[in-house]
């Protein structure tokens, strides 16, 4: 079946770049994405790609997508404190429902 | 503010009662969906509605109940609430299923 795996720690210091890493299992996945959850919210999208795409920026983030090995990944340059959060890796079901299969995020800590 | 909104926020109930949350969006989006989130799984669907009167079941529908009588509008009751579903339910719109779901705050539920 479907699945979405990330690690679930990460720890960087303030100023460096962080990587957040998924692997997911289904091939026909058109679309994946990538959430922020702050403690106490809700989750919000942060930016997604299509499967025929390798890689996509918008500003501090960056996706890349490598379709053979079904690893997606996500760059924040010159990470902030702000950044502390969990990241939740997405790709959307093959059914017809439009859900999202969820990775079950990696917490990102940012040290000063 | 236009978005969508989850109310309550914070519920406490007692077991085999029953209890109701709600979910609004302002977007007209055609997809409405509910997740639970829970430590160690992450968040599962638990139902799905493509439009107005339109709903169907996710991954772990057991003892919910939806409706959308209204495309703004995608209640979620629990008919008789059990200790297993103390957790924070979300709810997000999306408006074709390919570009994300969009977010409510959540509302966190504890059943006693």
């Amino acid at each position: 079946g479907e699945d979405v795996e990330q690690s679930l720690f990460l720890s960087v210091r303030e100023g460096d770049s962080s990587v957040i890493n998924c692997t997911y299992t289904d091939s026909s996945s058109t679309y994946l994405y990538w959430y922020k959850q702050e403690p106490g919210a809700g989750l919000q999208l942060l930016t997604y790609i299509f499967s025929n795409m390798d890689m996509k920026q918008d500003q501090r983030l960056t996706v890349l997508l490598n379709k053979k090995d079904k690893h997606l990944s996500l760059r924040i340059a010159d990470t902030q404190t702000g950044d502390s959060a969990i990241y939740f890796c997405a790709e959307k079901g093959g059914g017809s429902q439009g859900n999202l299969i969820f990775g079950k995020g990696t917490k990102l800590s940012v040290k000063p | 503010d236009a978005g969508i909104t989850q109310s309550p926020r914070y519920k406490i109930t007692e077991t085999g009662r029953q209890v109701t949350l709600m979910c609004h969006q302002t977007w007209s989006h055609s997809y409405m969906f509910w997740y639970r989130q829970d430590l160690g799984h992450g968040l599962r669907l638990i139902y799905y509605s493509a439009a107005a009167d339109i709903t169907d079941k996710g991954e772990v529908p057991d003892g919910y109940v939806v409706s959308r009588s209204k495309t703004e509008n995608f209640p979620l009751t629990l008919e008789s609430a059990t200790r297993s579903q103390t957790s924070v339910y979300f709810c997000a719109s999306s408006e074709t299923g390919n570009k994300g779901q969009f977010f409510g705050p959540g509302t966190r539920l504890t059943v006693l």
